[in-house]
This record gives structure tokens, sequence and C-alpha cells, in this order.
């Protein structure tokens, strides 16, 4: 265990439906990052928060969003989902603005059908 | 543009050989990453590197700052080695995200 519980650990839906994917860091880390690795682009960083509040942005789509709570679990909104979107999506977690390292999730396996 | 280019993309060895796995990028960076990743999907960070050389059992990992070349190596592999090597950085410039190579695939056959 990592230390980044990642909830569901598989997920498979239609076209067109919204999902929920649930990450808690670490114990004391206050960022959380948000990974999507698929086939062909690999990983690509989507989000950042801190403490709650979004500290960075990646390749992440209108259909996406995300925040983080005060307890500092984040949750990933995606949304009218199209097959592309079938992908692991990775959480990671650092205290210190990963000066000392991240610390990875298991993944979510979303499958769009 | 900032870049991770890892090589090669496929390596497979036989029980006991040494494994090179190496990685250049563009630009400079405050960090660079080996991770694992087994077939289950899980991601494990093996070392952080900024400079010199880190040895954990039978792996090592080295960084060239200036030539922007780091290389992962693994002493008398075992089939339980056979995983994605993702080598990631962190740019120089503030922002905290990591960039990833798109990892190299080793198979260690017994």
């Amino acid at each position: 265990d990592s230390g980044v519980t990642q909830t569901p650990k598989h997920l498979i839906t239609a076209t067109g439906q919204r999902v929920t994917l649930r990450c808690s860091p670490r114990s004391g880390d206050l960022s959380v990052y948000w990974y999507q690795q698929s086939l062909d682009q690999g990983l690509q960083f989507l989000i950042q928060y801190y403490n709650g509040e979004e500290r960075a942005k990646g390749n992440i789509l209108e259909r996406f969003s995300a925040q983080q709570f005060p307890d500092l679990h984040s949750e990933l909104n995606l949304s009218s989902l199209e097959l592309g979107d079938s992908a692991l999506y990775f959480c990671a977690s650092s205290a210190s603005g990963g000066y000392y390292g991240y610390t990875f999730g298991s993944g979510t396996r979303l499958t769009v059908v | 543009k900032n870049e991770v280019e890892q090589s090669p993309q496929n390596l497979t060895a036989q029980e006991g050989e040494f494994i090179t796995i190496n990685c250049s990028y563009s630009v400079g960076i405050s960090a660079l990453h080996w991770l694992q990743q087994h077939p289950g999907g899980g991601i494990v960070s093996l070392f952080m590197l900024s400079s010199g050389k880190k040895k954990h059992g039978r792996l090592i990992a080295t960084i060239n700052i200036q030539e922007k070349h780091s290389s992962l190596h693994i002493t008398a592999s075992h089939p339980r080695d056979s995983a994605v090597y993702i080598c990631a950085v962190r740019f120089q410039g503030g922002s905290e995200k990591l960039v990833f190579g798109k990892g190299t695939k080793l198979t260690v056959n017994p």
C-alpha cells in the first residue's frame, strides 16, 4: 500500500455518461496530481491541487474537472465520456511540491463502451 | 519544447543479464525520477535524482546533468524485474508537474 488510495479500481461506463474518480493522498501530503495514461499518449499530466486550490493545469479537456476538498481528498469528474477517454487515471501526492518525491496510487482503469 | 526520450522501447533479456535503460531530456531539470509499472498497472517510484548516482539493491540510477542523460541499470536481472520502466522529469521553471518518457518494457526470461 503506497498510502495513496484511488477508487474505484475499475470502471466501465457508456459513452455520454459522467463518472467521478476519487483519490485520497498520503497522510500529510498537501498536493494532489492527476495523470492520464493511454496506450497512444503515455502518461500525461492533467491537473494539480495544493491544499484545496488549483495550482497547475495540463492537457485537461473542458469536459473534465477536478477539485480538492478540505480533508485533502480529490475527485476527478469526467463528463460526456467518449471512447477515447478510456485510459488509466493515476493520482499522485507529494509533501513539498515534489522536492522529496511523489507517491502514486494504483490507478483507476476507465473503460468507455 | 520540454521532452523526455527513452530507449530502448522494448528490451528482452535472459535471467542474470545486466540491463541498461536510457533517458535523455531536452532542457534543464530540477529532478529526474525512475518509475516502475508492473502489468497490474500500479506505479512505484524507484529513484529521484538531481545529480550523481543512487543504488538500491540490484538497481542503480545515474544522471549526467551536463549531458542531460540518465541511465537505470539492473544487475543480475530476474524475471520479477519484468515491468515497464518510466523516466519522468520535473523541468526547471517552477512547475511541479512531471513529464514522462514513453517507457521501456522489460521482459526477463528464466
